[in-house]
């Protein structure tokens, strides 16, 4: 069973950026698109963007245009979420989650997720 | 934007009950609507894709129905193991968009 291991917690101060990371148990990225979804204490789900192979970009929510940057490395086994400018109201529970299709051209039906990350913005 | 309503935003039920949630999307969707359950302290699980087909692996007592801008969920025999919050969400555009969550309790 594939399994996507996200990066450790992170406490950042407002103003400042915050990269996590989404790594895949087994293959690459190559075919799947990558998501990113967001969850404020107490809160529902929020989506901020993904990445889409098959056009090697990544697709935004206009909250986030700005700010927001979904990359993968090289191999296409790990993919990032940096956020800039941060503020309280960014503080969360980050997950990434991979599509279920491996059409890799649109983000859509999301079957495996990482184990989220807690970002925590703070002075 | 695609804005989901989800209703209601809790409900109580008991063992073996039937119970119903409803998502209604701000405009034709045609069936581009899953549903997931989020358990505390856990990330959500999917349980239902476009619509109306069960993920592999996922009871037969939830089910979906629904096109265009109105949904159904349906969990035909509530169980323990279901207390959760269950999340409607959108792919028929971008931005992908979620419902506000339903928190699901036992009586």
């Amino acid at each position: 069973q594939v399994q996507l291991v996200q990066s450790g917690p992170e406490v950042q101060k407002p103003g400042s950026s915050v990269k996590v990371s989404c790594k895949t148990s087994e293959g690459t990225f190559n075919s799947y698109s990558i998501t990113w979804v967001r969850q404020a204490p107490g809160q529902g789900l929020e989506w901020l963007g993904g990445f889409i192979p098959v056009f090697r970009t990544a697709t935004y929510a206009q909250k986030f245009e700005g700010r927001l940057t979904i990359t993968t490395d090289e191999t296409m086994t790990t993919a990032y979420m940096e956020l800039s400018s941060l503020s309280s109201d960014d503080t969360a529970l980050y997950y990434c989650a991979r599509d279920k299709s491996d059409y890799g051209n649109y983000v859509d039906i999301f079957d495996i997720w990482g184990q989220g990350t807690k970002v925590t913005v703070s002075s | 934007d695609i804005q989901m309503t989800q209703s209601p935003s809790s409900l109580s039920g008991s063992v073996g009950d039937r119970i119903t949630i409803t998502c209604q999307a701000s405009q034709d969707i045609n069936t581009h609507l899953n549903w997931y359950q989020q358990k505390p302290g856990k990330a959500p699980n999917l349980l239902i894709y476009d619509a109306y087909t069960l993920e592999t692996g996922v009871p037969p007592r939830f089910s979906g129905s629904g096109s265009g801008t109105h949904f159904t969920f349906t969990i035909s025999s509530l169980q323990p193991e279901d207390i959760a919050t269950y999340y409607c969400q959108q792919f028929d555009d971008l931005p992908v968009s979620f419902g506000g969550g339903t928190m699901v309790e036992i009586k």
